[in-house]
């Protein structure tokens, strides 16, 4: 009964290579996002989406390409991965606007380039 | 400037203690606030909503002064298990969540 949930949990991959991660909320939100936190814990707004509408992409390497099929879900696909991607990526979901716009997140993605 | 700052932290307090933590937003139209707590490897999970009227929950009350565009919270009677990364949270405007950098808080016995 997860409510956000994102997969892998683990990702190992070398320089180069192309990688998705996959993102599905079952709380009836409209709004999704994805956030990188670096090595230094800071957590970065990436994308977000409303309706499966872009609305920020935050100054964001193009190889980095979200798709939304539905409202549900909101994948993550990494192309020509450098060293600098390894992270770990949480993807979250809200109401956009309104109260009770809090987020809601996956356990996140731990990327590891080599 | 950043959206949210937060003091940096860390915070080593005993048991018992109380401690404040601070943070402020840029936007002035930002909509809604939060304080999130982060668990070392782990998600963020909301703590408390921030109203301007101020909320309490248990021994954690959370304040916002929209004219200073300031938030705190505030930690009594700390328990070792209080120790975690404290996110200050804002909505700056529709479907665009930003974060402070976190408050790292260490708690001992």
């Amino acid at each position: 009964d997860t409510a956000v949930s994102q997969t892998p949990k683990y990702l190992v991959t070398q320089m180069g290579n192309d990688k998705s991660i996959k993102c599905e909320q079952n709380l009836g939100h409209d709004t999704m996002y994805w956030y990188k936190q670096d090595s230094k814990k800071f957590l970065k707004i990436m994308f977000s989406y409303n309706n499966k509408e872009l609305i920020i992409n935050e100054t964001v390497p193009n190889r980095f390409s979200p798709k939304s099929p539905d409202k549900a879900h909101l994948n993550l696909h990494i192309n020509s991965l450098e060293l600098g991607d390894s992270a770990v990526y949480f993807c979250a979901s809200s109401f956009g606007r309104g109260r009770g716009t809090e987020a809601f997140f996956g356990q996140g993605t731990r990327l590891t380039v080599v | 400037r950043k959206e949210v700052e937060q003091d940096p932290g860390p915070f080593n307090v005993p048991e018992g203690a109380t401690v404040a933590f601070n943070c402020t937003y840029s936007n002035s139209a930002s909509q809604s606030f939060f304080w999130y707590r982060q668990d070392c490897r782990k998600e963020p999970k909301l703590l408390m909503s921030v109203y301007s009227s101020g909320n309490e929950d248990g021994r954690f009350t959370a304040q916002l002064n929209r004219a200073s565009q300031y938030i705190s919270l505030l930690i009594r009677d700390s328990k070792l298990s209080d120790s975690a990364t404290y996110l200050c949270v804002v909505n700056i405007r529709n479907n665009d969540m930003r974060f402070g950098a976190g408050t790292r808080l260490t708690v001992k016995p």
